[in-house]
């Protein structure tokens, strides 16, 4: 299909590690993404990876693609309440030229219980 | 701080008003997005401006009509919206072109209501 699917909803308890999955399309897709958003706020970059690699590691953040299966995956180690939020894959679809559009999954809430 | 301001973040209007939205990057980037976030559906793009110019408009109703006058600022105006175009609001800015990475950088967004 088109869409970029997630999970909606994930709850871990605090100081164990959550993993978010995602799905993309587009094969030919150049990097993809993790956003996170807060409640009331906007969309904070918190990772990207090129799809010429298959790990990406920052801090308590990994990132893990698979690209035979067209999956993206974060892994939080360490959850704290403070990464309560909705987090977001997004993959870079190239058009002509180097203008891509950005297109989002629908966001996978985590709630992070003490 | 990600370099992204959005004014006002949060604007309550009248179906028969007209409101403009303000969006301003201190990044230094060439493209600018208006994009919509409704609860329960994935982030929509509506408008995209690369070196100024409109790149696309998918398809967007007539009652939102952007601005870019320059680089720096982008502006969204709204006259006779619908309930249904109660939403966030979200900008963001990128660099494109020239083999630049085009990671687009996120403002806080503008909560509207449409009364």
């Amino acid at each position: 299909g088109e869409d970029v699917e997630q999970s909606l909803f994930l709850s871990v308890r605090e100081g164990d590690s959550s993993v978010i999955n995602c799905t993309y399309t587009d094969s030919s897709s150049t990097y993809l993404y993790w956003y996170k958003q807060e409640p009331g706020a906007g969309l904070q970059l918190l990772t990207y990876i090129f799809s010429n690699m298959d790990m990406k590691q920052d801090q308590r953040l990994t990132v893990l693609l698979n690209k035979k299966d067209k999956h993206l995956s974060l892994r939080i180690a360490d959850t704290q309440t403070g990464d309560s939020a909705i987090y977001f894959c997004a993959e870079m679809r190239v058009r002509g030229g180097s203008q891509g559009n950005l297109i989002f999954g629908k966001g996978t809430k985590l709630s992070v219980k003490p | 701080e990600t370099g992204v301001t959005q004014t006002p973040r949060h604007l309550v209007m009248g179906m028969t008003n007209k409101k403009s939205l303000k969006c301003e990057q201190h990044l230094g980037h060439n493209a600018m997005y208006w994009y919509k976030q409704s609860a329960k559906k994935p982030l929509e793009l509506m408008f995209v401006y690369s070196l100024e110019e409109r790149v696309e408009n998918n398809s967007v109703p007539s009652r939102f009509s952007p601005e870019c006058p320059n680089s720096s600022h982008l502006f969204l105006h709204l006259h006779t919206l619908q309930p249904e175009d109660s939403a966030l609001y979200l900008c963001a800015s990128s660099q494109v072109g020239g083999g630049a990475h085009e990671t687009q950088y996120f403002g806080p967004g503008t909560r509207l209501l449409v009364l």
